[in-house]
């Protein structure tokens, strides 16, 4: 079974641009989560979705980062304008509706904005 | 509010010799508590869980018990290998929508042959 897809597995761009990231839950899982990881600040939780509906999103660090789920299958982190402190790993992660589904973790997006 | 804490690390460790990671939480109510594992390169993945006071998790040689007195999850192994050698995170989850995890800080673990 396909696990959870990031895409892009690794990602350089400038200070100022805008960056997309993608991620593909595995098919029937109804949460979608957005993690950052820095060794600093460890592993932390941006936003998180139930079926396509953002329902916590207090983790996002501020305007500039917005997220979407247009549907059960895809969603996005958008960071504009995209700044050198952002540099980070990003994980996108899915689960299954019920108490103590486990959450599956893609294998992240390394994000280093120059 | 909830929080997770960890030893820091690294824990460097012979092929064969015994693993302790410490992990203590803070939660009002009775949390389910969680072991990941990242390898180099990866996401994290589920090693074991307990969801009641004096449950014991095991996997792959790993086994934590939730201590509800010591409010602890410590992880422990018998035997490490090479293999073994990855970053440990303690999680916990509680809440109303029982959606979210806390994560600890994460622990590195090297073994050498």
């Amino acid at each position: 079974d396909a696990g959870v897809i990031q895409s892009p597995r690794h990602e350089v761009t400038e200070m100022g641009q805008e960056v997309t990231l993608r991620c593909k839950p595995i098919s029937g899982h109804d949460y979608l989560f957005w993690y950052r990881q820095t060794m600093m600040r460890g592993l932390e939780l941006l936003i998180y979705f139930n079926n396509n509906v953002p329902i916590d999103d207090s983790g996002m660090p501020e305007d500039r980062f917005s997220a979407k789920m247009p549907n059960a299958s895809f969603s996005t982190l958008k960071i504009q304008p995209s700044e050198p402190r952002d540099s980070a790993v990003y994980f996108c992660a899915s689960r299954e509706s019920g108490f103590d589904q486990p959450q599956h973790f893609g294998d992240g997006t390394r994000l280093s904005i120059l | 509010g909830n929080s997770v804490t960890q030893m820091e690390g690294p824990v460097t460790l012979s092929e064969e010799a015994f693993l302790t990671i410490n992990c203590t939480y803070t939660a009002t109510g009775y949390p389910s508590l969680f072991w990941y594992v990242q390898y180099p390169g990866e996401g994290l993945q589920l090693l074991l869980k307990a969801t009641k006071a004096d449950d014991k998790g095991s996997n792959k040689g790993f086994e934590a018990t939730y201590r509800k007195e010591t409010t602890s999850f410590h992880l422990e192994k018998g035997s490490v290998q090479v293999s073994d050698s990855a970053v440990y995170f303690c999680a916990l989850k509680y809440g109303s929508g029982y959606s979210t995890l806390t994560f600890g800080k994460g622990t590195m673990l090297l073994v050498s042959p």
